[in-house]
Protein backbone atom coordinates (compact mmCIF):
# COMPACT_ATOMS: atom_id res chain seq x y z
CA UNK A 1 0.00 0.00 0.00
CA UNK A 2 0.98 3.53 -0.85
CA UNK A 3 1.78 5.64 2.29
CA UNK A 4 3.74 9.36 2.86
CA UNK A 5 5.99 10.25 5.31
CA UNK A 6 6.82 14.02 6.51
CA UNK A 7 9.90 14.48 8.69
CA UNK A 8 9.14 17.39 10.87
CA UNK A 9 5.68 18.75 11.88
CA UNK A 10 7.26 22.42 12.13
CA UNK A 11 9.64 23.67 10.11
CA UNK A 12 11.16 27.86 11.16
CA UNK A 13 12.92 29.63 8.89
CA UNK A 14 13.96 33.34 8.27
CA UNK A 15 12.42 34.92 5.62
CA UNK A 16 15.05 34.78 2.57
CA UNK A 17 16.43 31.94 4.24
CA UNK A 18 16.23 27.89 2.40
CA UNK A 19 13.37 26.45 2.48
CA UNK A 20 13.39 22.41 2.64
CA UNK A 21 10.81 19.90 3.45
CA UNK A 22 11.04 16.38 3.74
CA UNK A 23 8.46 13.74 2.11
CA UNK A 24 9.74 10.28 1.54
CA UNK A 25 7.23 7.53 0.03
CA UNK A 26 6.27 3.97 0.25
CA UNK A 27 5.03 2.62 -3.45
CA UNK A 28 4.78 -1.02 -4.70
CA UNK A 29 4.03 0.37 -8.39
CA UNK A 30 5.85 3.75 -9.72
CA UNK A 31 4.39 6.78 -7.87
CA UNK A 32 2.75 10.15 -8.50
CA UNK A 33 3.10 12.27 -6.07
CA UNK A 34 2.00 15.64 -4.79
CA UNK A 35 2.86 18.84 -3.23
CA UNK A 36 -0.33 21.09 -1.75
CA UNK A 37 -0.48 24.14 0.81
CA UNK A 38 -3.04 24.94 3.02
CA UNK A 39 -3.70 28.51 4.20
CA UNK A 40 -5.78 28.68 7.30
CA UNK A 41 -9.63 28.32 7.16
CA UNK A 42 -9.06 27.49 3.21
CA UNK A 43 -8.61 24.51 1.31
CA UNK A 44 -5.82 23.07 -0.57
CA UNK A 45 -4.16 24.33 -3.44
CA UNK A 46 -1.71 22.30 -5.39
CA UNK A 47 1.96 23.51 -5.68
CA UNK A 48 3.79 20.77 -8.02
CA UNK A 49 3.52 17.63 -9.12
CA UNK A 50 5.46 14.50 -10.43
CA UNK A 51 3.97 12.68 -12.92
CA UNK A 52 7.44 11.19 -14.53
CA UNK A 53 8.10 13.25 -17.25
CA UNK A 54 10.80 15.35 -15.36
CA UNK A 55 12.14 14.68 -12.16
CA UNK A 56 12.71 17.96 -11.21
CA UNK A 57 9.39 19.68 -11.03
CA UNK A 58 9.01 24.03 -10.69
CA UNK A 59 5.62 24.83 -8.87
CA UNK A 60 3.84 27.94 -8.11
CA UNK A 61 5.34 30.56 -5.82
CA UNK A 62 9.13 29.52 -7.01
CA UNK A 63 9.01 26.21 -5.53
CA UNK A 64 10.43 22.91 -6.76
CA UNK A 65 10.38 19.36 -6.12
CA UNK A 66 12.94 16.56 -6.84
CA UNK A 67 11.70 12.81 -7.25
CA UNK A 68 14.54 10.70 -6.76
CA UNK A 69 13.92 7.18 -6.45
CA UNK A 70 17.30 5.67 -5.23
CA UNK A 71 16.01 7.60 -2.14
CA UNK A 72 12.34 7.42 -2.01
CA UNK A 73 11.90 11.06 -1.75
CA UNK A 74 10.21 14.06 -2.84
CA UNK A 75 11.65 17.02 -1.24
CA UNK A 76 10.04 20.28 -1.46
CA UNK A 77 12.16 23.52 -1.79
CA UNK A 78 12.56 27.40 -2.10
CA UNK A 79 15.67 29.03 -2.24
CA UNK A 80 14.16 32.34 -0.72
CA UNK A 81 11.42 32.45 2.20
CA UNK A 82 8.70 35.20 2.22
CA UNK A 83 6.62 35.77 4.74
CA UNK A 84 3.69 34.79 2.83
CA UNK A 85 4.83 31.14 2.56
CA UNK A 86 3.91 30.84 5.95
CA UNK A 87 1.27 28.05 5.60
CA UNK A 88 0.72 24.16 6.28
CA UNK A 89 2.50 21.61 3.44
CA UNK A 90 0.95 18.37 2.68
CA UNK A 91 3.00 15.73 0.48
CA UNK A 92 0.28 12.96 -1.23
CA UNK A 93 0.55 10.00 -3.38
CA UNK A 94 -2.21 8.65 -5.52
CA UNK A 95 -3.54 5.63 -4.10
CA UNK A 96 -3.16 2.29 -6.28
CA UNK A 97 -6.26 0.91 -5.28
CA UNK A 98 -10.11 1.39 -6.22
CA UNK A 99 -10.20 4.93 -7.13
CA UNK A 100 -7.70 7.55 -7.38
CA UNK A 101 -7.76 9.21 -4.24
CA UNK A 102 -4.64 11.09 -2.57
CA UNK A 103 -2.91 9.57 0.36
CA UNK A 104 -1.38 12.12 2.13
CA UNK A 105 0.99 12.91 4.80
CA UNK A 106 0.50 15.06 8.29
CA UNK A 107 1.46 17.64 6.92
CA UNK A 108 4.81 20.27 7.88
CA UNK A 109 3.66 23.60 9.33
CA UNK A 110 6.31 26.65 7.88
CA UNK A 111 6.86 29.51 9.80
CA UNK A 112 8.82 32.54 8.50
CA UNK A 113 10.25 35.25 10.51
CA UNK A 114 11.42 38.64 9.52
CA UNK B 1 -13.58 29.17 -13.57
CA UNK B 2 -15.34 29.41 -10.38
CA UNK B 3 -13.92 26.78 -7.93
CA UNK B 4 -15.56 23.90 -5.67
CA UNK B 5 -18.38 25.48 -3.66
CA UNK B 6 -18.95 23.88 -0.31
CA UNK B 7 -21.61 24.82 2.56
CA UNK B 8 -21.90 25.73 4.89
CA UNK B 9 -18.33 26.79 6.00
CA UNK B 10 -18.76 26.37 9.87
CA UNK B 11 -21.30 23.67 11.79
CA UNK B 12 -21.84 23.30 15.30
CA UNK B 13 -24.13 20.18 16.76
CA UNK B 14 -24.73 17.92 19.54
CA UNK B 15 -23.65 14.17 19.82
CA UNK B 16 -26.01 12.15 18.41
CA UNK B 17 -27.96 14.71 16.49
CA UNK B 18 -27.28 14.22 12.06
CA UNK B 19 -25.84 16.90 9.81
CA UNK B 20 -25.33 17.49 6.05
CA UNK B 21 -22.49 19.23 4.15
CA UNK B 22 -23.03 20.18 0.44
CA UNK B 23 -20.77 20.26 -2.19
CA UNK B 24 -20.66 21.98 -5.98
CA UNK B 25 -17.45 20.85 -7.95
CA UNK B 26 -16.22 22.84 -10.85
CA UNK B 27 -18.42 22.77 -14.04
CA UNK B 28 -17.50 19.74 -16.29
CA UNK B 29 -15.29 17.79 -13.63
CA UNK B 30 -16.09 13.55 -13.85
CA UNK B 31 -15.01 13.08 -10.36
CA UNK B 32 -15.47 13.74 -6.92
CA UNK B 33 -14.02 13.07 -3.57
CA UNK B 34 -15.16 14.03 0.07
CA UNK B 35 -12.02 13.80 2.44
CA UNK B 36 -11.76 14.03 6.52
CA UNK B 37 -9.57 16.11 7.61
CA UNK B 38 -8.84 15.84 11.45
CA UNK B 39 -6.90 18.80 13.52
CA UNK B 40 -3.02 17.75 12.88
CA UNK B 41 -3.50 15.23 9.93
CA UNK B 42 -3.40 15.04 6.75
CA UNK B 43 -6.60 14.45 4.65
CA UNK B 44 -8.59 10.92 4.44
CA UNK B 45 -10.40 9.86 1.53
CA UNK B 46 -14.46 9.17 2.36
CA UNK B 47 -15.85 8.20 -0.72
CA UNK B 48 -14.97 8.73 -4.21
CA UNK B 49 -17.82 9.40 -7.30
CA UNK B 50 -17.02 9.01 -10.85
CA UNK B 51 -20.10 11.22 -12.27
CA UNK B 52 -23.20 9.55 -10.36
CA UNK B 53 -20.97 5.98 -9.44
CA UNK B 54 -19.18 5.30 -6.79
CA UNK B 55 -15.87 4.10 -7.46
CA UNK B 56 -14.30 3.76 -3.75
CA UNK B 57 -16.10 4.14 -0.29
CA UNK B 58 -13.88 1.60 1.29
CA UNK B 59 -12.89 4.11 4.21
CA UNK B 60 -16.64 5.44 4.94
CA UNK B 61 -18.26 4.52 8.00
CA UNK B 62 -21.22 3.42 6.34
CA UNK B 63 -22.98 2.92 9.95
CA UNK B 64 -23.67 6.15 10.36
CA UNK B 65 -21.76 8.25 7.14
CA UNK B 66 -23.90 8.43 3.63
CA UNK B 67 -23.12 9.82 0.26
CA UNK B 68 -24.83 10.72 -2.79
CA UNK B 69 -24.04 12.60 -5.92
CA UNK B 70 -27.05 13.04 -7.65
CA UNK B 71 -27.00 13.70 -11.39
CA UNK B 72 -23.57 13.80 -11.54
CA UNK B 73 -22.93 17.25 -10.11
CA UNK B 74 -23.17 18.34 -6.49
CA UNK B 75 -22.88 15.89 -4.05
CA UNK B 76 -23.92 15.55 -0.31
CA UNK B 77 -22.22 13.89 2.58
CA UNK B 78 -24.61 13.02 5.85
CA UNK B 79 -23.62 12.05 9.21
CA UNK B 80 -26.65 10.03 11.31
CA UNK B 81 -26.16 10.12 14.36
CA UNK B 82 -23.23 12.03 14.99
CA UNK B 83 -20.22 11.09 16.82
CA UNK B 84 -17.72 13.28 19.05
CA UNK B 85 -14.81 11.80 16.76
CA UNK B 86 -16.43 13.07 13.89
CA UNK B 87 -15.47 16.41 14.41
CA UNK B 88 -12.83 17.34 11.33
CA UNK B 89 -13.08 19.31 8.82
CA UNK B 90 -14.76 17.67 5.38
CA UNK B 91 -13.11 18.38 2.02
CA UNK B 92 -14.85 17.98 -1.15
CA UNK B 93 -12.46 18.03 -4.00
CA UNK B 94 -13.19 18.03 -7.65
CA UNK B 95 -11.32 16.45 -11.39
CA UNK B 96 -11.72 16.51 -14.55
CA UNK B 97 -11.44 12.87 -15.08
CA UNK B 98 -9.93 9.77 -12.98
CA UNK B 99 -6.28 9.91 -14.29
CA UNK B 100 -3.88 9.03 -11.18
CA UNK B 101 -2.09 12.28 -12.38
CA UNK B 102 -5.17 14.19 -12.39
CA UNK B 103 -5.57 17.20 -10.71
CA UNK B 104 -7.38 17.74 -7.60
CA UNK B 105 -8.83 20.58 -6.72
CA UNK B 106 -10.35 21.48 -3.38
CA UNK B 107 -13.04 23.42 -1.49
CA UNK B 108 -12.61 25.34 1.21
CA UNK B 109 -14.20 22.51 3.93
CA UNK B 110 -16.90 22.93 6.03
CA UNK B 111 -15.55 22.83 9.81
CA UNK B 112 -17.78 20.16 11.71
CA UNK B 113 -17.92 20.22 15.82
CA UNK B 114 -19.76 17.66 17.66
CA UNK B 115 -20.01 19.03 21.27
Amino acid sequence: AQSVTQLGSHVSVSEGALVLLRCNYSSSVPPYLFWYVQYPNQGLQLLLKYTSAATLVKGINGFEAEFKKSETSFHLTKPSAHMSDAAEYFCAVTSNQAGTALIFGKGTTLSVSS
Amino acid sequence: EAGVAQSPRYKIIEKRQSVAFWCNPISGHATLYWYQQILGQGPKLLIQFQNNGVVDDSQLPKDRFSAERLKGVDSTLKIQPAKLEDSAVYLCASSLMQGRTDTQYFGPGTRLTVL
